[in-house]
């Protein structure tokens, strides 16, 4: 079994600022990990996910996360962050049957 | 591409009475689809995994006679919420996934379902 936790609920940010949400995860198993963002009244979208081969990996509207294996974590960073980017963000982890398994989410919201 | 609809996107109903939320996948085939149920401020839950043609599979602590869900063509997976009461007040969202292909791992999310039950 796997279980995701992000370390922040909310986080405030200014325009332009730079913005890391961060997520730690437990499985017994190889896995695939994804962050999706979900924006008022819509559903999830997924911004990029890690499945194998480099650790770094860049997703849309510019954000890329770091797979980091010994501490078991996929944090996600934008170097400056839009009024557009205010949303709620998941971390999610499946093992090879695809099943997800999301963390509590983290509020982003970017003022001006 | 890959856009899934919910219907309804906002329910209300009577205590005891059943409610069915309809999944779509628009412009794909879903092989597998997914039912989550999210909590105010909290994350989703899975609940069930259906794949076309066949029985659910329910998560554990999910009730499956109460929770009926259908998945009879490629596009499209229903979930019958029976004899409702308020404690099934919750958001509900589905996903769906195309077997192999380049993006086998990736579920694509509807809007989501607003119950309530009053």
């Amino acid at each position: 079994a796997q279980s995701v936790t992000q370390l922040d609920s909310q986080v405030p940010v200014f325009e332009e600022a730079p913005v890391e949400l961060r997520c730690n995860y437990s499985s017994s198993v190889s896995v695939y990990l994804f962050w999706y963002v979900q924006y008022p009244n819509q559903g999830l979208q997924l911004l990029l996910k890690y499945l194998s081969g480099s650790t770094l990996v860049k997703g849309i509207n510019g954000f890329e996360a770091e797979f980091n294996k010994s501490q078991t974590s996929f944090h996600l960073r934008k170097p400056s962050v839009h009024i557009s980017d205010t949303a709620e963000y998941f971390c999610a982890v499946s093992d090879r049957d695809y099943k997800l398994s999301f963390g509590a989410g983290t509020t982003v919201t970017v003022r001006a | 591409g890959a856009v899934v609809s919910q219907h309804p996107s906002r329910v209300i109903c009577k205590s005891g009475t059943s409610v069915k939320i309809e999944c779509r996948s628009l412009d794909f085939q879903a092989t597998t689809m997914f039912w989550y149920r999210q909590f105010p401020k909290q994350s989703l839950m899975l609940m069930a995994t259906s794949n076309e043609g066949s029985k659910a599979t329910y998560e554990q602590g999910v009730e499956k006679d109460k929770f009926l869900i259908n998945h009879a063509s490629l596009t499209l997976s229903t979930l019958t919420v029976t004899s409702a009461h308020p404690e099934d007040s919750s958001f509900y969202i589905c996903s769906a996934s195309v077997a192999g292909g380049p993006n086998t791992d990736t579920q694509y999310f509807g809007p989501g379902t607003r119950l309530t039950v009053l």
